[in-house]
């Protein structure tokens, strides 16, 4: 079946501007994360959806950063007034609580670049 | 905090012969713990994980890591490396101290194999 996929797969903007990534999870994955890969280093949790609602929101690193999750399936990750700290690679992971595993599965990242 | 340390930059070997990555872990209680590969441009691939069990768990494209309790540890191992396992390898914990599910991820091992 279809993985997870994201959208842009590559955002150019300027210092200043709003940006929105989008996350379309594995279908009847009820839980969602995005994470944030900064070059050269691991990935760092954002935060966490179960259905709609976020329970886990200790990654966001600003207040400029919010992320909505609608349907119980696609997510956007709003960065507002972006700055050039926040160039990275955005991903999207989604799982299946309940199964054996919680294992998660990742989408292919947005790689945002802020000029 | 749950914690996992990947102590190897990088690290060489010869196609056809037997590779390791290394990882250790710091947790409290039970270790879920994981192993991803990602490819250039590529989000993560899930390879294998240990919940409980037999010590050797088998995984992906002849992938296995052993989990060993006493030196926590929870090597990734291939008898015979693939020029085309080259890429970038993340170990990662399960962390539920929020009470939420996240992984918590290492700073990732570039393997390079040589022809």
């Amino acid at each position: 079946g279809a993985g997870v996929s994201q959208s842009p797969s590559n955002k150019v903007t300027e210092k200043g501007k709003d940006v929105e990534l989008r996350c379309d999870p594995i279908s009847g994955h009820t839980a969602l994360y995005w994470y944030r890969q900064r070059l050269g280093q691991g990935l760092e949790f954002l935060i966490y959806f179960q259905g709609n609602s976020a329970p886990d929101k200790s990654g966001l690193p600003s207040d400029r950063f919010s992320a909505e999750r609608t349907g119980e399936s696609v997510s956007t990750l709003t960065i507002q007034r972006t700055q050039q700290e926040d160039s990275a690679v955005y991903l999207c992971a989604s799982s299946f609580p309940g199964t054996s595993g919680y294992e998660q599965y990742f989408g292919p990242g947005t790689r945002l670049t802020v000029t | 905090a749950q914690s996992v340390a990947q102590p190897e930059d990088q690290v060489n070997v010869a196609e056809g012969n037997p590779l390791t990555v290394k990882c250790t872990y710091s947790v409290s209680g039970n270790p879920y713990l994981f192993w991803y590969v990602q490819y250039p441009n590529r989000g993560l691939q899930f390879l294998l994980k240990y919940i409980t069990g037999d010590n050797l768990v088998k995984g992906s494209y002849g992938f296995e890591a052993e989990f060993n309790k006493s030196q926590t540890s929870f090597h990734l191992k291939k008898p015979s490396a693939l020029v085309s396992d080259s890429a970038l390898y993340f170990c990662a914990v399960r962390d539920m101290t929020t009470g939420f599910q996240k992984l918590v991820f290492g700073t990732g091992t570039r393997l390079l194999v040589s022809p």
